[in-house]
């Protein structure tokens, strides 16, 4: 079982719809979690940043993290075709994800069509 | 957060040969790393450039294939040395600062002929 789970998709969902995104992981020592947006030909940006357990909203993002049932999640609301990218999950044990153990899902791609 | 910048961009090699990927940060940072992207994959830790040290690499990556430098807190270069095919990738260079998630450059993407 790998470390870090996550639904490569693609995905597609109109403009204007909620858009869902997953990870599940097996590992219970993971404490810091994130999500990165990765465009097509450029690194990964970092969207939403949580530690521990819990919500984390910024504008239409919101970051949950369910730590008893080792599952997070990305809402986006209102999806944008400027939304369109791939999605990573990763974790990391401690030091805020500053060093280099973090872990990542293969990630989701997502398009939103107009 | 700091700007990061990997040069080239891109490029195309013969098999057997070696290519220097540069990654240069516009202030100074403690830990940069280096990551490979394969197709289809997850992004994958390379190995941890140390300044003023060699290199710690992780599991399945080597030395002698990966020559890491890190001759300050600003610059450091991954060497990928006798590509083959294997080895096309994209290549990413990551910069960690004051227990804040690791930001990424935008990568070399390589390929081997």
């Amino acid at each position: 079982q790998k470390e870090v789970e996550q639904d490569p998709g693609p995905l597609s969902v109109p403009e204007g719809a909620i858009v869902s995104l997953n990870c599940t992981y097996s590992n219970s020592a993971f404490q810091y979690f994130m999500w990165y947006r990765q465009y097509s030909r450029k690194g990964p940006e970092l969207l939403m940043y949580t530690y521990s357990s819990g919500n984390k909203e910024d504008g239409r993002f919101t970051a949950q993290v369910d730590k008893s049932s080792k599952y997070i999640s990305l809402f986006i609301r209102d999806s944008q075709p400027s939304d369109s990218a791939t999605y990573l999950c990763a974790m990391s044990f401690n030091y805020g994800g500053s060093q280099g153990n973090l872990i990542f899902g293969k990630g989701t791609k997502l398009s939103v069509k107009p | 957060s700091a700007v990061i910048s990997q040069k080239p961009s891109r490029d195309i090699c013969q098999r057997g040969t070696s290519l220097t990927i540069q990654c240069q940060v516009d202030s100074q940072v403690t830990m940069m790393f280096w990551y490979r992207q394969q197709p289809g994959q997850s992004l994958t830790l390379i190995a941890t450039a140390n300044q003023g040290s060699e290199a710690t690499y992780e599991s399945g990556f080597v030395i002698d294939k990966f020559p890491i430098s890190r001759p300050n807190l600003t610059f450091s270069t991954l060497t990928v040395s006798n590509m083959s095919p294997e080895d096309s990738s994209i290549y990413l260079c990551s910069v960690g600062v004051s227990n804040q998630p690791q930001h990424f450059g935008d990568g070399t993407r390589l390929s081997i002929l």
